[in-house]
């Protein structure tokens, strides 16, 4: 069945470092791709998407492009802050889906 | 203010006392769902309604009922709660389907002893 791998946390980083969180996928056809954030405490809100292959999503600074040959929407900042720190879910869908496929969670902590 | 209210935000009972969690939202959306979040396995869906009187399983429904009488409630029902169950369940809601973005409640947690 269709699937989404993250890497595994927590991920631990100093203010300022670059961050790169990885997600593969597994799925039949073109899914549309996600990452969803949670802050503690709260739900999850949408941090960006792409909906077709060589797509870039982004927003707040970070960023992660849709790649096709490598299956993979891996999620990139450049200088994570403090309030970055917050749990990063990977997901999947298709254009008609009713569900959200989603990967295990990557904690990032981020350290003044 | 748009939002995705759940109450109670937090709940202990015991094995086999039925319980119900609420779900109200106010962006007069057509899809809501129910997702439980364990760890290691990220999000999983309980059950989902693409408009009122339609409901369908999601991919964990066993041990849940739901219901969708108004647009804008979808409560999530446990009519005889075990232990497994024990999790944080989410709510969630969106103009059309998964592909939108979906808006999520706080959160309940839920122990089940």
């Amino acid at each position: 069945g269709d699937s989404v791998t993250q890497m595994e946390g927590p991920v631990t980083l100093s203010e300022e470092a670059f961050l790169t969180i990885n997600c593969t996928y597994t799925a039949t056809g073109y899914p549309s791709l996600f990452w969803y954030v949670q802050y503690p405490g709260e739900g999850l809100q949408l941090l960006l998407k792409a909906t077709k292959a060589d797509d870039k999503g982004s927003n707040k600074g970070f960023e992660a492009t849709y790649r096709k040959e490598t299956t993979s929407f891996h999620l990139e900042k450049g200088s994570v802050q403090v309030s970055d720190s917050a749990v990063y879910f990977c997901a999947l869908t298709w254009e008609y889906g009713n569900k959200l496929v989603f990967g295990a969670g990557t904690i990032l902590r981020v350290k003044s | 203010e748009a939002q995705v209210t759940q109450n109670p935000r937090y709940l202990i009972t015991v094995t086999g006392k039925k319980l119900t969690v609420t779900c109200s939202q106010n962006m007069n959306h057509e899809y809501m769902s129910w997702y439980r979040q364990d760890p290691g396995l990220g999000l999983r869906q309980i059950y989902y309604s693409m408009n009122v009187e339609v409901t369908d399983k999601g991919d964990v429904p066993e041990g849940y009922k739901v219901s969708r009488k108004e647009k804008r409630n979808f409560p999530l029902i446990l009519e005889s709660p075990s232990p497994n169950q024990t999790s944080l369940y989410f709510c969630a809601s969106s103009l059309g389907p998964s592909s939108y973005e979906q808006y999520f409640g706080p959160g309940t947690r839920l122990t089940v002893t």
